[in-house]
């Protein structure tokens, strides 16, 4: 069954570096998204992307942060000076079009800055 | 902006019992409605969803219920199983075709 994949798991920064987490959506989808979870808090909408451009994003989503699709499988967030709070769970989600409410997840990154 | 609610964050029950997972919502343009179930070290993964103009959806042990009146939908789990034991994410999707989530239950289903 397909499915989407994330690398790394953990990924370790310190404050102000800048950090790139990665995503496999599922090969046939064409909307992908970024979520966040900070720790005991709730799953958060980042952004989300559909041909090569962000379709909608959150106020989280600020200047620090972008999304690209570098190539035709990979899709990344891009954090660029990360701040103690980016620390969360990031999450990629995929899924066939924007009409279908089933998103697809991917494991998660947990970025921890410190 | 907590337009999706869960209440209670955490459940315990009895394995055979029923699980009763509720969550409230406050933006009455949701089309949809979603359960996601997460274990540790993993995504959340679709369980089960309803439609705006339906009250109830069954699939196997699982039936959500929806009470558009009073904003409530819930999640009826029977019998439960400790393979059950997972963060349940109650999750709306409407017109801006994101999902917004709640914060969660941990639901643990004692042998």
């Amino acid at each position: 069954e397909p499915e989407v994949t994330q690398t790394p798991s953990h990924q370790v920064t310190q404050m102000g570096q800048e950090v790139i987490l990665r995503c496999v959506p599922i090969s046939n989808h064409l909307y992908f998204y970024w979520y966040r979870q900070i720790l005991g808090q709730k799953v958060e909408f980042l952004v989300s992307f559909y041909n090569n451009e962000i379709s909608e994003k959150s106020e989280i989503f600020d200047d620090q942060f972008s999304v690209e699709r570098p190539d035709g499988s990979n899709f990344t967030l891009k954090i660029r000076s990360t701040k103690l709070e980016d620390s969360a769970m990031y999450f990629c989600a995929s899924n066939r079009d924007r009409f279908t409410y089933e998103q697809y997840f991917g494991p998660g990154t947990r970025l921890t800055v410190t | 902006d907590q337009q999706v609610k869960q209440n209670s964050p955490s459940l315990s029950v009895q394995e055979g019992r029923i699980s009763i997972l509720n969550c409230d919502y406050t933006n009455s343009m949701f089309d949809y409605f979603l359960w996601y179930k997460k274990y540790p070290a993993e995504g959340p993964t679709f369980l089960i969803s309803i439609s705006s103009i339906k009250d109830k959806n069954e699939d196997g042990r699982f039936t959500v219920f929806l009470n558009k009146s009073a904003k409530h939908l819930s999640l009826h789990i029977v019998p439960s199983q400790p393979g059950d034991s997972a963060v349940y994410f109650c999750a709306a999707w409407g017109s801006n075709y994101k999902l917004t989530f709640g914060k969660g239950t941990l639901l643990t289903v004692n042998p």
